[in-house]
């Protein structure tokens, strides 16, 4: 078993949808909870990031953490066709600068 | 702007050639990783150096090496080559402590 979970998609939406992507993790040592969005034939850049449990809000982007269930979430609001990539959840302990990745979900946002 | 930058692409090269990736970072990180990306798989921890001169296996060491002689640069060698090594190459870089990796665009590699 893969110590991070992530449907491949791909995910299908309307422009405007709300976006739900989801990772969970076997590891409870985890701490750091990243997302990432890669861009076609790009490196993956960082969207957001958590610390321990809770959401953070950054625009249209809201990440949340649930360690108590192990699993993670980012939900984008008013997609955009803009917003098609593959969404790539990441994290590590305390203790650890080594990420652990999950494997992506493809997103794509029909104009 | 923040920078990784991975000197090559796009890279074709025979089995059993020697070939290396060059990887610089402008941001003074002190930690650099080595990532290779194959659809289904994920990225996958090559190598990882935390300083000048040090370096650790990550999860698929196997076939490749790296050298970190100067702060700012981190290369990846693949001794000799071979076809299952095709694959997208990516290199990052961290500050200690630091949140997440700032990645290059990535080396795309294919061995005939």
């Amino acid at each position: 078993q893969k110590e991070v979970e992530q449907d491949p998609g791909p995910l299908s939406v309307p422009e405007g949808a709300i976006v739900s992507l989801n990772c969970t993790y076997s590891n409870s040592a985890f701490q750091y909870f990243m997302w990432y969005r890669q861009y076609s034939r790009k490196g993956p850049e960082l969207l957001m990031y958590t610390y321990s449990s809770g959401n953070k809000e950054d625009g249209r982007f809201t990440a949340q953490v649930d360690k108590s269930s192990k699993y993670i979430s980012l939900f984008i609001r008013d997609s955009q066709p803009s917003d098609s990539a593959t969404y790539l959840c990441a994290m590590r302990g305390d203790s650890s600068y080594k990420l652990i990745f999950g494997s992506g979900t493809r997103l794509l946002v029909r104009p | 702007d923040v920078k990784v930058t991975q000197s090559s692409r796009y890279l074709v090269k025979r089995t059993g050639e020697k070939v290396f990736l060059e990887c610089v970072q402008d941001m003074d990180h002190e930690n650099m990783f080595w990532y290779r990306q194959d659809p289904g798989l994920g990225l996958r921890l090559i190598y990882f150096s935390y300083d000048v001169k040090m370096k650790e296996k990550g999860d698929i060491p196997e076939g490749y090496s790296v050298s970190r002689e100067k702060k700012e640069r981190f290369s990846l060698i693949l001794e000799s080559a071979s076809t299952n090594q095709t694959s997208m190459y990516l290199c990052a870089s961290s500050l200690a402590g630091s949140y997440g990796y700032t990645f290059g665009s990535g080396t795309r590699l294919t061995v005939v």
